[in-house]
C-alpha cells in the first residue's frame, strides 16, 4: 500500500478563520512533507518532519503552522491566510528523510485551498 | 542554491513520434527524480536514478542520468495520448526541488 491520504479535498475559508490540513500514512515511512503549489507552477517544499521532528522550515510565513502528532499523521494549521495563499496543498511521506539511497516520496492527492 | 531547469516547457507531439525532455541542475546531487502529473491530480512517481549512467525504461519511457553533465533526460518513444502530462523532474534528497515541469500533449 503505497497511498498517502489528505483531508479535506476542497477548502475554502476567509482571511481570519482558522483552519486545519490533515495528511496521514500506514506505509511505516519516517518523514513526511508538506508542498504548495500554484497552478501551473512546480511543487514548493513547505516543511520536512523527519522521525517526527520539524528539520526543515523553508521561510515559511507563521499562519502555517505543522504539526507532526505521530509518525502516521502530519497536520498543517492555518490562521489568518491571505488570497495569495490559494493553492494545492500537497503532502508527501518517504522512508526516512532522505537518508535512504533508493527512497522516494509518495505524493497524496492533495487539498486544493481558496482564501477569499 | 540548487537550481534545476527543464526544457522544453511545452511540448506537443504527434502520435507514434519520439521525443526527448531535458532536465539540468546545478550543485552535485546523489538522486535524480522523475514525477508524471496529470491536471487536477497529485504527482506519480516515475523514476528514481542514483548513479552517472542509470538508465530505467518503464514502457514507452525512458529515463537517464550524466552525473558529471548534471543532466538526466527523459525519452518518449512512439508516444500515444495516454501520455499526456505534466513531467517533473527533481533532485535532492529531504529538500527535494524541482524543475518547472513539461507539459506534454500527444495528439493523434
Amino acid at each position: 500500500d503505497t497511498e498517502v491520504t489528505q483531508t479535506p479535498k476542497h477548502l475554502v475559508m476567509g482571511m481570519t478563520n482558522k483552519k486545519s490540513l490533515k495528511c496521514e500514512q500506514h506505509m511505516g515511512h519516517r518523514a513526511m512533507y508538506w508542498y504548495k503549489q500554484k497552478a501551473k507552477k512546480p511543487p514548493e517544499l513547505m516543511f520536512v518532519y523527519s522521525y517526527e521532528k520539524l528539520s526543515i522550515n523553508e521561510s515559511v510565513p507563521s499562519r502555517f503552522s505543522p504539526e507532526c502528532p505521530n509518525s502516521s499523521l502530519l497536520n498543517l494549521h492555518l490562521h489568518a491566510l491571505q488570497p495569495e495563499d490559494s493553492a494545492l496543498y500537497l503532502c508527501a511521506s518517504s522512508q526516512g528523510g532522505g537518508r535512504t539511497l533508493q527512497e522516494t516520496q509518495y505524493f497524496g492527492p492533495g487539498t486544493r485551498l481558496l482564501v477569499l | 542554491e540548487l537550481k534545476v531547469e527543464q526544457n522544453p516547457l511545452f511540448l506537443s507531439m504527434q502520435e507514434g513520434k519520439n521525443y526527448t525532455i531535458y532536465c539540468n541542475y546545478s550543485t552535485t546531487s546523489d538522486r535524480l527524480y522523475w514525477y508524471r502529473q496529470d491536471p487536477g491530480k497529485s504527482l506519480e512517481s516515475l523514476f528514481v536514478l542514483l548513479s552517472n549512467g542509470a538508465v530505467k525504461q518503464e514502457g514507452r519511457l525512458m529515463a537517464s542520468l550524466d552525473t558529471k553533465a548534471r543532466l538526466s533526460t527523459l525519452h518518449i518513444t512512439a508516444a500515444v495520448h495516454d501520455l499526456s502530462a505534466t513531467y517533473f523532474c527533481a533532485v535532492g534528497r529531504a529538500d527535494m526541488r524541482f524543475g518547472a515541469g513539461t507539459r506534454l500533449t500527444v495528439k493523434p
